[in-house]
């Protein structure tokens, strides 16, 4: 059973640049959470997706947007990139009704 | 706003030792908290989640406990090893209307190095 996995691993762009992350939920999940990591950082909440909605968000700007597909999938957009955005991107998956929280390996990006 | 503090922010302990990290926060009415493992540059491995009507859960050499009046948990960890090693972080999920949806407000974790 494959966990949760996000791509790509790595990412360099350049300020002013806009980035799309991705992630593919545990199977037999079907909420998706995306969380910031700053180095030496706890992760910070972004934003939740169920049903193809946004369900709650966290205090990120708008350039910070998303999207979930039928299958459940999901995708993190960050637009007009800063430097201060240059963070691990963690995803998590998780099922109704159950409270863990699955996550992924994550996304390292760069901000130039 | 809920908020989570994580004491010591790094611990190094002589492999075998026993030791306790411990977490806190705010606003005591949660749904569950959890603890995770995490390695450099990796992703987050759940450890253990204790319910607000649990009082603890143990799983081989972890123990951790919950106190959600206080607001407080710690994590227990016998007969450390090398391989223990790592950033260990506690989260909280908010009861939002007693679902299990809602986000995870996690401390800023306890690095823990544990030497031959």
């Amino acid at each position: 059973d494959a966990g949760v996995t996000q791509s790509p691993t790595h990412l360099i762009k350049t300020r002013g640049q806009q980035v799309t992350l991705r992630c593919s939920p545990k199977s037999g999940h079907d909420t998706v959470s995306w969380y910031q990591q700053a180095l030496g950082q706890g992760p910070q909440f972004i934003f939740q997706y169920y049903e193809e909605e946004e369900r709650q968000r966290g205090n990120f700007p708008d350039r910070f947007s998303g999207h979930q597909f039928p299958n459940y999938s999901s995708e993190l957009n960050v637009n007009a990139l800063l430097l201060g955005d240059s963070a691990l991107y963690l995803c998590a998956s998780s099922s109704r009704g159950r409270s863990v929280q699955y996550f992924g390996p994550g996304t390292r990006l760069t901000v130039t | 706003k809920q908020e989570v503090t994580q004491i010591p922010a790094a611990l190094s302990v002589p492999e075998g030792e026993n030791l306790v990290l411990n977490c806190s926060f705010t606003d005591s009415a949660i749904y569950n908290l959890q603890w995770f493992r995490q390695d450099p540059g990796k992703g987050l491995t759940s450890l253990l989640l204790i319910q607000s009507s649990q009082r603890e859960q143990t799983s081989g050499r972890l123990n951790a406990s919950l106190d959600k009046s206080s607001g407080r948990s710690t994590l227990y960890i016998a007969a450390s090893q090398p391989g223990d090693s790592a950033t260990y972080l506690c989260a909280v999920k908010a009861n939002a209307g007693g679902t299990s949806y809602g986000k995870l407000t996690f401390g800023q974790g306890t690095i823990l190095t544990v030497h031959p």
